[in-house]
């Protein structure tokens, strides 16, 4: 079964525009964790970020946030005022508990238009 | 600080040809895994090592394929013999073993079997 899913298989904006992408999850276990990955064009994976599942807050960084709702399975990520070098496949992954491997989604591609 | 080191970049080879793909993790980091993308199947994990040691091979396709590592700064997975299904871009992630730590991405071999 997927773990992981992220429904939106592309997404294309103009620059400033904001884009917000959807990852739901599925899993049993009470402790886990979640992370966004990037990969731009240059083939790369870049880390994001990384929230337990204890830890509901949600977070902002720069142009960058996250939005976790345990209540919903959903870990979302949103750009806001989106930026050429934005455009990637953004990866939202799942580690369960004593289980280290990360499960991906399928990836969202992102493209930013001038 | 170095990232994790991946050779070749790139690989074209025939079908029933031995390949070996090497990596470097982060100096300090403690586990190792090797993952494969390609357009059908995503990201998956193919196998990762603890202190290393192989933990999961369960992602490994088939026989064709084997992973050591023969001390903590070297890791190989060798595919023989090679087929065109092979074709994919392999990742190798390292991180520090502990529940919930990001992984650290190398830039990942592109394999092309024709």
């Amino acid at each position: 079964a997927q773990k992981v899913t992220q429904a939106q298989t592309e997404i294309s904006v103009v620059e400033k525009e904001d884009v917000t992408l959807d990852c739901v999850y599925e899993t049993r276990d009470t402790t886990y964790y979640l992370f966004w990955y990037k990969q731009p064009p240059s083939g790369e994976l870049v880390f994001l970020i990384r929230r337990n599942s204890f830890d509901e807050q949600n977070e902002i960084s720069g142009r960058y946030s996250w939005n976790f709702q345990k209540s919903t399975s959903s870990f979302n990520f949103t750009i806001t005022a989106s930026q050429v070098v934005d455009s990637a496949v953004y990866f939202c992954a799942l580690s369960e508990t004593n289980d280290y491997k990360l499960s991906f989604g399928a990836g969202t591609t992102v493209t930013v238009r001038a | 600080d170095a990232g994790v080191i991946q050779s070749p970049r790139h690989e074209v080879t025939e079908m029933g040809q031995e390949v070996t793909l090497r990596c470097k993790p982060i100096s300090g980091h403690n586990s190792l895994f090797w993952y494969r993308q390609t357009m059908m199947r995503g990201l998956e994990l193919l196998i990762y090592f603890n202190n290393n040691v192989p933990i999961d091979d369960s992602g490994m396709p088939e026989d064709r394929f084997s992973a050591k590592m023969p001390n903590a700064s070297f890791s190989t997975l060798k595919i023989q013999p090679s087929e065109p299904r092979d074709s994919a871009v392999y990742f190798c992630a390292s991180t520090i073993h502990r529940e919930g730590n990001e992984q650290f991405f190398g830039p990942g071999t592109r394999l092309t079997v024709l």
